[in-house]
């Protein structure tokens, strides 16, 4: 069974810290797939990114970046530079691939809070 | 834009009387889910559409069923809502296509009270 792991429930920062959230996963799955997505307030899931079992490739996209690696089974999320605005739920997600679309495994989420 | 949307984003309704919530999108999209999420839970998963393929989660309860008219619409239906179904009801769509381009998107919500 897959599984995802978001072992911090809250995390409140000051505006203009780092921070980083964690995700663990377990699968049994060869090829797979990971997300994250963002929940404001607003309460619609934004999706951020995806990244495939087979790229282990860091990626950054402005303030955001993911650090993947297979070794740890980890997906950690960092923002650079936090702002008010990054306040939400970040969810990270397994994928298990379907002929019927997918079918995703979300951890419990991660409430941030950035204070200003 | 292309889009999912959900109507209506915020719907009460009384014990026991049926209630639809409704999910179009504009994406073009073969896959439409429907998830129920509570407060500070994760999003769970009730059922799915491929097409018209109805793919059913084994432990959503008969209480909910969906139904698909068309590729751009999807309806969750609640025949007996209970108090326990209050929650934000969650659509979202994806491709269905080869296994890396298949990405949801989720519509914005539409929050369920139960009085």
């Amino acid at each position: 069974a897959q599984k995802v792991t978001q072992a911090q429930t809250e995390i409140s920062v000051v505006e203009k810290e780092d921070v980083t959230l964690d995700c663990v996963y377990e699968t049994r799955d060869t090829t797979y797939y990971l997300f994250w997505y963002k929940q404001p307030p607003s309460g619609e899931l934004v999706f951020l990114i995806r990244r495939n079992s087979f790229d282990e490739q860091n990626e950054i996209s402005g303030r955001y970046s993911w650090n993947f690696q297979k070794s740890t089974s980890s997906f950690n999320f960092t923002i650079t530079a936090s702002q008010v605005v990054d306040s939400a739920v970040y969810f990270c997600a397994l994928s298990e691939m379907e002929t019927s679309g997918s079918r995703l495994t979300f951890g419990e989420g991660t409430q941030l809070t950035v204070n200003p | 834009d292309a889009m999912v949307i959900q109507n209506p984003r915020y719907q009460v309704t009384q014990f026991g009387k049926p209630v639809t919530l409704s999910c179009s999108q504009t994406l073009n999209h073969n896959v439409m889910y429907w998830y129920q999420q509570k407060s500070s839970q994760a999003p769970k998963l009730l059922f799915h559409y491929y097409d018209k393929d109805f793919n059913n989660e084994a432990d959503t309860p008969d209480n909910f069923q969906s139904r698909r008219p068309n590729t751009s619409f999807c309806f969750l239906d609640i025949r007996s809502p209970g108090l326990g179904d209050a929650a934000m009801y969650l659509c979202a769509t994806s491709r269905g296509g080869s296994a890396g381009t298949d990405t949801q998107y989720f519509g914005p919500g539409t929050r369920l009270t139960v009085l």
